[in-house]
């Protein structure tokens, strides 16, 4: 049964930690996203990688790093440096590179909290 | 400068009727659009597409209609069920470019 699989599904942050959020995928997509969503706000782009060793960042990148060692997982760090980390993390995928006129298809998220 | 903008937060429909959710956009480039079904707690599931070279695609009972020259797309949902209450994000795409979601309309179907 192919997917994207999100852990944990809470994670609770404490100042000036780090924290990672894991990321995978059976389904042998090339490109991976994630993707941070606000109330009252759509699904703002972190990070994505189209093709394993290789990613670029998005619209909120600052705080954030990824890697792409493998193809299937694409996991999330956010940094210390990220001061507002509270909100809804969702990872998706698309078939092929580039992804246009794909569609993307989602893992189930991770809700991160700061103590 | 929300280039994909859902300017309805909220609807609210009985079941058995027409639910009507709107979005527009202001980039000119986009050429193909989606909506996305989103329940709290879960990853957005993809629900119907439409590209820029059509006006009209249909599934079931969801019809997304297009009108280019006002940068207007709908999601029509007939007849409505109080399963589709979710959260809907419409987003679009350009060659290129990464997918734009606009911020969502939570649709209420009420019994």
């Amino acid at each position: 049964d192919g997917g994207i699989t999100q852990s944990p599904k809470y994670l609770f942050r404490k100042e000036g930690q780090n924290v990672t959020l894991s990321c995978e995928q059976n389904l042998n997509h090339d490109a991976m996203y994630w993707y941070r969503q606000d109330p009252g706000q759509g699904l703002r782009l972190i990070y994505y990688s189209q093709i394993v060793n290789d990613f670029q960042k998005g619209d909120i990148a600052e705080g954030y790093s990824v890697s792409r060692e493998k193809k299937e997982s694409f996991p999330l760090t956010v940094t210390s440096a990220q001061k507002n980390p509270t909100a809804f993390y969702l990872c998706a995928s698309t078939p092929l590179a580039g992804g246009y006129q794909e569609t993307q298809y989602f893992g189930p998220g991770t809700r991160l909290l700061v103590l | 400068d929300q280039q994909v903008k859902q300017n309805s937060p909220s609807l609210s429909v009985q079941e058995g009727r027409i639910s009507i959710l709107n979005c527009d956009y202001t980039n000119s480039m986009f050429d193909y659009f989606l909506w996305y079904k989103k329940y709290p707690a879960e990853g957005p599931t993809f629900l119907i597409s439409i590209s820029s070279i059509k006006d009209k695609n249909e599934d079931g009972r969801f019809t997304v209609f297009l009108n280019k020259s006002a940068k207007h797309l709908s999601l029509h949902i007939v007849p409505s069920q109080p399963g589709d209450s979710a959260v809907y994000f419409c987003a679009a795409e350009s060659h290129g470019q990464n997918f734009v979601f606009g911020p969502g309309t939570r649709l209420s179907v009420l019994p």
